[in-house]
């Protein structure tokens, strides 16, 4: 079965700096997605960033990048410059690649970040 | 514009009554889904239908029921076997076969049975 860890339930950053969400997921699986989502307190679930298992260029957007480690199955979010708006909860999640078929994602439980002012 | 509505946003019932969650979306996915988040715990997979008059159950599907009579529309009803409805639901669809298989996620309904 797969699994997705995210080992820090809150963390706190300042406005402009730069902060990293952790994310582990174990699978046997090879083709694979891995996603972060963000979850302001509107609780709207909004797509921050995609990750394919494929590739080795780690993904950004903008001011979002990850650190894609597939053997070590890790999957870090990285946010610079961080702002005010970025205050939310964000989830990592996994979905195994069966070609358009049973496409389930597997969330982790969640980092509550705070951007202070 | 195009997008998933949910309704209502709160709903408020009574222990041992059925309720029934919509989700409308006009987006023409082919595939749905339901997720319950509760506090630490992440979202949890209730049902998901990739195509029209079919749907398998998720993680969690016991207590729930869905229809997927149309391709716009996935509504879920909370039954009265559900030991512990009150929660926040999320609807959620994609387009299969897309290459990008992000899902997009609707307002949500936060549900309270007393």
């Amino acid at each position: 079965a797969q699994t997705v860890t995210q080992s820090q339930p809150e963390m706190s950053v300042q406005e402009a700096e730069t902060v990293t969400l952790s994310c582990t997921y174990d699978t046997s699986e090879n083709n694979y997605y891995l996603f972060w989502y963000k979850q302001p307190p509107s609780r709207q679930m909004i797509l921050v960033i995609r990750q394919e298992a494929y590739k080795q260029q780690n993904a950004t957007e903008n001011r979002f990048s990850v650190n894609f480690q597939k053997a070590a199955k890790s999957f870090s979010l990285k946010i610079s410059d961080s702002q005010l708006g970025d205050t939310a909860m964000y989830f990592c999640a996994f979905m195994v690649n069966y070609g358009g078929a049973t496409n389930k994602l597997i969330f982790g439980t969640g980092t509550l970040l705070a951007v202070q002012p | 514009d195009g997008g998933i509505t949910q309704s209502p946003k709160y709903l408020f019932r009574k222990e041992g009554q059925n309720v029934t969650l919509s989700c409308e979306q006009n987006l023409n996915h082919d595939a749905m889904y339901w997720y319950r988040q509760d506090p630490g715990q992440g979202l949890r997979l209730i049902y998901y239908s990739q195509i029209v008059n079919d749907f398998q159950k998720g993680d969690i599907a016991e207590g729930y029921s869905v229809s997927r009579e149309k391709k716009e529309s996935f509504p879920l009803t909370v039954t009265s076997a559900q030991k512990n409805p009150t929660a926040f639901y999320l609807c959620a669809s994609t387009k299969t076969h897309s290459g990008s298989y992000e899902q997009y996620f609707g307002p949500g309904t936060r549900l309270t049975v007393t």
